[in-house]
């Protein structure tokens, strides 16, 4: 069945330091990756996507993820965190080729600590 | 460009009160439209998606029903709510045939008490 863990319910990383958010998926076909970002209280704001090409894709906010087929992992990642990427990070990929569903991970809480 | 308008942002209903919930979307023609809830805790879960005006899908057996009476414009009832209707819940769109890339509304804070 279709599927998306993200692993960790909370991840620490102190600010300047490097983050990583992990994801990891289970779908046929190629997959349609997505990562959104959720502040308290507001809809998902898009962060960046992979469809097809580099595996390594660059979004907003000085984010990018790292599309890696052969561990069917999407991570999303940062070179040096702020305070202010504290927020909760989802992870999402189209169920099967055409449709319009997605299926959405639980995400992870980020708390970048000053 | 493209707004999507969701109200309220919050409401706290009585169980067994009816519920309404509106999503519009400008800018665009023939979005495609979808209703989330996030559960405390949870992540999201796709309720109803619709490609067109009177065109709704349901994902997940529940009381709760979605319309959508004109091409820009989205609405979650429900006749009587449950206490596991709270929720925040999320409208969002897509580009006619285009099958990725949500935006999303700023969301709905639904107490039920």
């Amino acid at each position: 069945a279709q599927s998306v863990a993200q692993p960790e319910d909370q991840v620490n990383v102190a600010e300047g330091n490097p983050l990583t958010v992990k994801c990891t998926y289970s779908v046929s076909g190629n997959p349609y990756l997505f990562w959104y970002v959720q502040y308290p209280n507001r809809g998902l704001q898009f962060l960046l996507k992979y469809i097809t090409g580099d595996n390594l894709v660059k979004g907003s906010y000085g984010f990018e993820a790292e599309f890696n087929k052969s561990q069917t992992s999407f991570h999303l990642k940062k070179p040096s965190a702020l305070v202010s990427d504290s927020a909760l990070y989802f992870c999402a990929v189209r169920e099967s080729p055409g449709t319009y569903k997605y299926i959405f991970g639980t995400g992870t809480r980020l708390k970048v600590l000053a | 460009s493209q707004t999507i308008h969701q109200w309220p942002a919050t409401l706290v209903q009585p169980v067994g009160s009816p519920l309404s919930l509106e999503c519009t979307v400008e800018g665009t023609s023939n979005p495609n439209l979808y209703w989330y809830r996030q559960a405390a805790g949870r992540g999201l879960q796709l309720l109803f998606y619709s490609v067109g005006i009177g065109q709704i899908s349901s994902e997940v057996p529940q009381n709760l029903s979605a319309s959508r009476p004109q091409d820009r414009q989205f609405i979650l009832s429900s006749k009587k709510l449950l206490l596991s209707d709270s929720g925040f819940y999320l409208c969002a769109w897509t580009p006619w045939g285009q099958t990725y890339g949500y935006t999303f509304g700023s969301g709905t804070r639904l107490t039920v008490v």
